[in-house]
């Protein structure tokens, strides 16, 4: 199987700070990588699919970034709305694993 | 717009048997394959089950291979997953999710979940 690993587990970022989250995967996945955003009980949102494509109606201060082993997901300026837990998920190869998620919380 | 809603979410025990559904709509449900997510609440998110538009092709977790069927009916628009033998760490709000269609399989809508529970 398909290990993802996600830094930081969480950080503490202020309205329009720039934030950078990294995933990982134990080997190439090539560009087959997608983010999520998950707020306080609600379901997964997609944002980004196959690394860097921004997913219809998802703002574009949202980015992605990366190949093979390593990938960034980029908020450009944190609004109040973005605070939430941030997923990556690789759909290379059965089964599509997840990352631990990354926790965005108020400074 | 797109609505997947799931049900069947229970208190089970052990070792019991059960039937997740999920109705589909707002999109045209046989051109897409589908799966089934679950989550711990309060924890990470894992992939179980996946089928093919057609049916034809399923997957599988290894944590549930053998015990779970993924199904469904196309002239419904549901989904299903059969649950059987089941463990204390099946207990997770499960997901249906549709797939995009696009770049590998990926969840580009989801459905609200539905709460399984499994404790003597």
């Amino acid at each position: 199987d398909i290990q993802m690993t996600q830094s930081p587990s969480s950080l503490s970022a202020s309205v329009g700070d720039r934030v950078t989250i990294t995933c990982r995967a134990s080997q190439s996945i090539t560009i087959y990588l997608n983010w999520y955003q998950q707020r306080p009980g609600k379901a997964p949102k997609l944002l980004i699919y196959a690394a860097s494509s921004l997913q219809s109606g998802v703002p574009s201060r949202f980015s992605g970034s990366g190949s093979g082993t390593d990938f960034t997901l980029t908020i450009s300026s944190l609004q109040p709305e973005d605070f939430a837990t941030y997923f990556c998920q690789q759909s290379y190869s059965t089964p599509f694993t997840f990352g631990p998620g990354t926790k965005v919380d108020i400074k | 717009e797109v609505q997947l809603v799931e049900s069947g979410g229970v208190v089970i025990q052990p070792g019991g048997s059960l039937r997740l559904s999920c109705a589909a709509s707002g999109f045209t449900f046989v051109d897409y394959s589908m799966h089934w997510v679950r989550q711990v609440p309060g924890k990470g998110l894992e992939w179980v089950s996946l089928i093919s538009w057609d049916g034809s092709r399923t997957y599988y977790a290894d944590s549930v291979e053998g015990r779970f069927t993924i199904s469904r009916d196309n002239s419904k628009n549901s989904l299903y997953l059969q649950m059987n033998s089941l463990k204390t760490e099946d207990g997770a709000l499960y997901y249906c999710a549709k797939d995009k269609g696009s770049t590998g399989w990926l969840f580009d809508y989801w459905g609200q979940g539905t709460l399984v529970t499994v404790s003597s």
